[in-house]
This record gives C-alpha cells, sequence and structure tokens, in this order.
C-alpha cells in the first residue's frame, strides 16, 4: 500500500515564525503536493513537484515555498506565520502522467498560527 | 479554466438506502479523469472511485459507482446500502491530462448516515 505521512497532525506556532511542514511518500512517486484545506473552499493546490529540485507554483503559493532534495520528501515552507495560514494542510503523491494514476494523500497536518 | 462544483453542501441518508451525491464539472480539456474522495473526522483522503472521460462504460467500486454522463458533464457518486461508516465529507476532484498533474476540488458535500 501506499503510504504518504506528514510530521505533525497538529501544530501551533506564532505569527512570524518560519514553520516547516515535511511529508515523505515510500511509493518512489514523481510527482508530489501541497494543498491546503478551507470550509467551503475545498482544496487548493499550493506548490507541486515533479521532480527532484524541481516545482511548480499551483493556485494560491503567495506565503509559502517548498523544497524537494529527495524524491521522497517534499516540505513545505511558511517562510514568516501568518494567522490567515491557519488551515489543514494536505500532502499527496502519484506517479507521472497518468491520467488514471490516483494521488494518495498523507493524514494531513492541522496548523494554527497565532 | 477548470472547476467542480458540488451543490450539496450537506445530505442525509438512513441506514442501509442508497444516496446519490453530484458533481458537475467544467473543462475544454478532451481527455480528462474524475475521481472521488472521502474524507472522514480523522482527516485523511481517501480515494474511492475513477471515471476516465472516454471509459464508455460507469465506474464501480463496491459499494460506490459513478454516474457519468459526459454530455451534461456529471459524474455523481451513488453510494448503495449506506453505513454508520458512511459518515464523512466527500469530495468530487478533477485532474487534466496535459500539464499539471494537480487535482481541482469541489467543496465538498457532508454526508451523514442516520442509523
Amino acid at each position: 500500500d501506499v503510504k504518504v505521512t506528514q510530521s505533525s497532525r497538529y501544530l501551533v506556532k506564532r505569527t512570524g515564525e518560519k514553520v516547516f511542514l515535511e511529508c515523505v511518500q515510500d511509493m518512489d512517486h514523481e510527482n508530489m503536493f501541497w494543498y491546503r484545506q478551507d470550509p467551503g473552499l475545498g482544496l487548493r493546490l499550493i506548490y507541486f513537484s515533479y521532480d527532484v529540485k524541481m516545482k511548480e507554483k499551483g493556485d494560491i503559493p503567495e506565503g509559502y515555498s517548498v523544497s524537494r532534495e529527495k524524491k521522497e520528501r517534499f516540505s513545505l515552507i511558511l517562510e514568516s506565520a501568518s494567522t490567515n495560514q491557519t488551515s489543514m494542510y494536505l500532502c499527496a503523491s502519484s506517479s507521472t502522467g497518468i491520467v488514471t494514476d490516483t494521488q494518495y494523500f498523507g493524514p494531513g497536518t492541522r496548523l494554527t498560527v497565532l | 479554466a477548470q472547476k467542480i462544483t458540488q451543490t450539496q453542501p450537506g445530505m442525509f441518508v438512513q441506514e442501509k438506502e442508497a444516496v446519490t451525491l453530484d458533481c458537475t464539472y467544467d473543462t475544454s480539456d478532451p481527455s480528462y479523469g474524475l475521481f472521488w474522495y472521502k474524507q472522514p473526522s480523522s482527516g485523511e483522503m481517501i480515494f474511492l472511485i475513477y471515471q476516465g472521460s472516454y471509459d464508455q462504460q460507469n465506474a464501480t467500486e463496491g459499494r460506490y459507482s459513478l454516474n457519468f454522463q459526459k454530455a451534461r458533464k456529471s459524474a455523481n457518486l451513488v453510494i448503495s446500502a449506506s453505513q454508520l461508516g458512511d459518515s464523512a465529507m466527500y469530495f468530487c476532484a478533477m485532474r487534466r491530462t496535459a500539464g499539471a498533474n494537480n487535482l481541482f476540488f469541489g467543496t465538498g458535500t457532508r454526508l451523514t448516515v442516520i442509523p
């Protein structure tokens, strides 16, 4: 079974702090994604990566950056956390270029910024 | 632009009954994929079922089936014989074949199964 893990289930940070959210997948997937989920808005894509050291902006990249130094690991970075970044963050991974190949999600990190 | 619309914020169904969750989509891509995910209160997104735009038959996976009407651009999820464990948020999503492989998600439907 595909397994996607995220470093924390719950995280509380203060405004202005630098925050790292880590995601690891064990299925050798090329693609990895970071989404944020807010009530009434569904899931929105922040960034994705289709290869090591490659990244592409999603729909809402402002205030975020990412890092992919190894194939299995994709990190989301909040350079200076703000209260409007309080949200649920979901990581996902998938194989390359096959439309039938589903994305597999991690358990999510619920981030609260005070 | 691509868009997924789920017009039912919440649905109730009696245990053992069937329920249909609506999803309509908009895309100009000739080839695309449609997915349904379940999100229980634990938060993890669980893949349920997939329908390709060129698939001739409606997808089925156990108690889940997808009522795909391409001309109407709808991809409704049908859950048969509802169980208490089916209570969750359900998201419809669409993935493009070209360019980015990300999913476009609807806003979700919260299903509550009543004993």
